[in-house]
């Protein structure tokens, strides 16, 4: 059963530019949440979708964004980047959100963004 | 608002001892906790789930315990090998946070000395 796959693995960009990253979760599972990883914040959640509705969002500007398909792959877009955006995105999927307390996240392998 | 720390932020530690990593969180309303272990530049890999109702959950070399009540985690690894050395992180899925968000703490870097 394939993991949780995103792409691009690595990607270099400069400010204020865009950049749209992918994410497919594992077969059967509907929620897919996105997080950005650095050395000084470290994870911090971005947003949670599921059933292509967000349920959830972090505290992120309003150029981070994302949606989600109908068949569960999720993307998120971050406009007008700037150097802070310089990160490791990692995308989680698990079988549904929600108040179950058995469900496990599954990451992916992370996308590394560098802006400069 | 929730809060996860981990303690201690680096530990190193001989090969083939017993070693306990602490996670401790401000809010007792919680439907799991989560610990991962991430290898540098790589994603998060689960090793073991806490449902809000269980006390404990082992893997292998792994023992998890959940304490709601004082808001605390251990990870016990037993009989540590060079293997082990990697990031470990909790992390708690509160009911408190706004729908369910994950919070994480900010890890604790093992490394085992062969």
């Amino acid at each position: 059963k394939a993991g949780v796959t995103q792409t691009p693995r690595y990607l270099i960009k400069t400010r204020g530019q865009q950049v749209t990253l992918s994410c497919s979760p594992i077969s059967g599972h509907r929620s897919v949440s996105w997080y950005q990883q650095t050395p000084g914040q470290g994870l911090q959640f971005l947003f949670e979708y599921f059933s292509e509705t967000q349920r959830n969002k972090g505290n992120f500007p309003g150029r981070f964004s994302g949606r989600q398909f109908s068949n569960s792959r999720s993307e998120m877009n971050v406009s007008t980047l700037e150097l802070g955006d310089s990160a490791l995105y990692l995308c989680a999927s698990s079988l549904a959100v929600g108040d179950s307390g058995a469900n496990v996240l599954t990451f992916g392998a992370g996308s590394r963004l560098t802006v400069l | 608002k929730q809060e996860v720390t981990q303690i201690p932020a680096a530990l190193s530690v001989p090969e083939g001892e017993n070693l306990v990593l602490n996670c401790s969180f401000t809010d007792s309303a919680i439907y799991n906790l989560q610990w991962f272990r991430q290898d540098p530049g790589k994603g998060l890999t689960s090793l073991l789930l806490i449902q809000s109702s269980q006390r404990e959950q082992t893997s292998g070399r792994l023992n998890a315990s959940l304490d709601k009540s004082s808001g605390r985690s251990t990870l016990y690894i037993a009989a540590s090998q060079p293997g082990d050395s990697a990031t470990y992180l909790c992390a708690v899925k509160g009911a408190n946070t706004g729908g369910f968000k994950t919070i994480f703490g900010a890890g604790t870097r093992l490394f085992v000395k062969a």
